[in-house]
């Protein structure tokens, strides 16, 4: 199992451009969730999948969408990207609800916004 | 809105010694708290979970404690080897709101 994958590791954008990040996992769950991570800050939930096909909004979603086209893969795109969205990526799945079992990681993907 | 406080300063101890990383929570108590480690440049990996009617949780050389009057969960490493210097982050999952909530974490820095 490769586990929890992420696409591309690092990447720098220009102010306005536009990227798509993409999470794939490997273990057939049901939850995914995109994090950021900033110094101090800790991880901030941005958007989440409670299921194929289903979306929701977290902490900070403002700037970023998302989708969950297959069951094993989670995008978030940044249509328009911004110096504030200069930080660390993670990608995370679960089986069961977030908090009840283990949380499995990417390795992540570090964007700087020019 | 709930908030998470941990250590901010890093923590520096002598190998062998037991490490005690503090987390602590204000409102409501969660139903479940968590714990992982984040190494440099890599994602966080899961070491423990405890319920809200656990008072303690054990694994190897970790030890967890969870006290819902104090508002705060304890994290000790016992025997503290150099490898076990990383940044620890505890989590707080609650009902209501069916997401984790992280702490900013705490980096534990583990000499020879």
């Amino acid at each position: 199992n490769a586990g929890v994958t992420q696409t591309p590791k690092f990447r720098v954008l220009k102010t306005g451009q536009s990227m798509t990040l993409l999470c794939a996992q490997d273990m057939n769950h049901e939850y995914m969730y995109w994090y950021r991570q900033d110094p101090g800050m800790g991880l901030r939930l941005i958007h989440y999948s409670v299921g194929e096909g289903t979306t929701a909004k977290g902490e900070v979603p403002d700037g970023y969408n998302v989708s969950r086209l297959k069951k094993q893969n989670f995008l978030l795109g940044l249509e328009s990207a911004a110096p504030s969205q200069t930080s660390v990526y993670f990608c995370a799945s679960n089986l069961g609800l977030a908090g009840t079992d283990t949380q499995y990681f990417g390795p992540g993907t570090r964007l700087t916004v020019l | 809105s709930q908030k998470i406080e941990q250590n901010s300063e890093a923590l520096n101890i002598q190998e062998g010694k037991t490490a005690t990383l503090t987390c602590n929570y204000t409102n409501y108590s969660p139903a479940y708290l968590q714990w992982y480690r984040q190494d440099p440049g890599r994602g966080p990996v899961f070491l423990l979970l405890i319920r809200e009617n656990e008072k303690e949780k054990r694994k190897e050389r970790l030890k967890v404690t969870f006290d819902t009057t104090l508002k705060q969960s304890l994290f000790h490493i016992t025997a503290s080897q150099p490898a076990d210097s990383a940044t620890y982050l505890c989590a707080l999952f609650y009902n209501q709101g069916g997401k984790l909530i992280f702490g900013q974490g705490t980096e534990l820095s583990v000499k020879p």
